[in-house]
């Protein structure tokens, strides 16, 4: 039973590109939550989905952040024209519903140059 | 103020030592408490829930205390492979998990 699955492990942006991360939910799990992890801080919250619904986007920057979790396929948190202070680990997390326990992905760390 | 603080440490203790951190949460409305352990670069994974009456689970005992609006986790006969950073984690009741920033532990030979 394959866990919660992220790809890719590490990318490296230049300033001004885009950024596109995926996450496979485990088997059975239609909900999803992204989280970031800057250097020495805790995990924040970005962003809640069901399958093609956003329910919770209050945790996602305004501008150049957004997410989806199309009917087929993964999920994807992209970042437009990516800055320095993008750099961090994007951490996806799956529940069979919203009330139980989130499994995490291995994470996808960001190094923006 | 952060919504979960920790003392970030590092602890480092030998082997066979009992070690014990805290956290403390500002939101008196939070419900679910939670530690999680995140070893370098990894993902979180739970390590145990934390109930309103104490709870233990093999070597490792977390308390919760409402009124002063604090978590603690105490290991017993630590391990080497206790070595990790410890996440102290609430959650209001909906979905947001709130994490702290970490507590390391360092186990030495």
């Amino acid at each position: 039973n394959a866990g919660v699955m992220q790809n890719p492990r590490h990318l490296v942006r230049r300033r001004g590109q885009e950024a596109r991360l995926r996450c496979s939910p485990m088997k059975g799990h239609s909900h999803v939550y992204w989280y970031r992890q800057l250097p020495e801080e805790g995990l924040k919250f970005m962003v809640y989905l069901q399958k093609e619904n956003i329910i919770d986007e209050s945790g996602m920057p305004k501008e150049r952040f957004s997410a989806e979790f199309p009917k087929e396929g993964p999920s994807i948190l992209r970042i437009q024209q990516v800055v320095r202070g993008d750099s961090a680990a994007y951490f996806c997390a799956s529940s069979p519903d919203f009330l139980n326990e989130q499994y995490f992905g291995p994470g996808t760390r960001l190094t923006v140059t | 103020r952060k919504e979960v603080e920790q003392d970030p440490g590092p602890f480092n203790v030998p082997e066979g030592a009992t070690v014990a951190f805290n956290c403390t949460y500002s939101n008196s409305a939070s419900q679910s408490f939670f530690w999680y352990r995140q070893d370098c670069r990894k993902e979180p994974k739970l390590l145990m829930s934390v109930y309103s009456s104490g709870n233990e689970d093999g070597r490792f005992t977390a308390q919760l205390n409402r009124a002063s609006q604090y978590i603690s986790l105490l290991i017993r006969d630590s391990k080497l492979s206790d070595s990790a950073t410890y996440l102290c984690v609430v959650r209001k009741g909906d979905y947001k998990l709130s994490f702290g920033a970490g507590t390391t532990v360092t186990v030495r030979a």
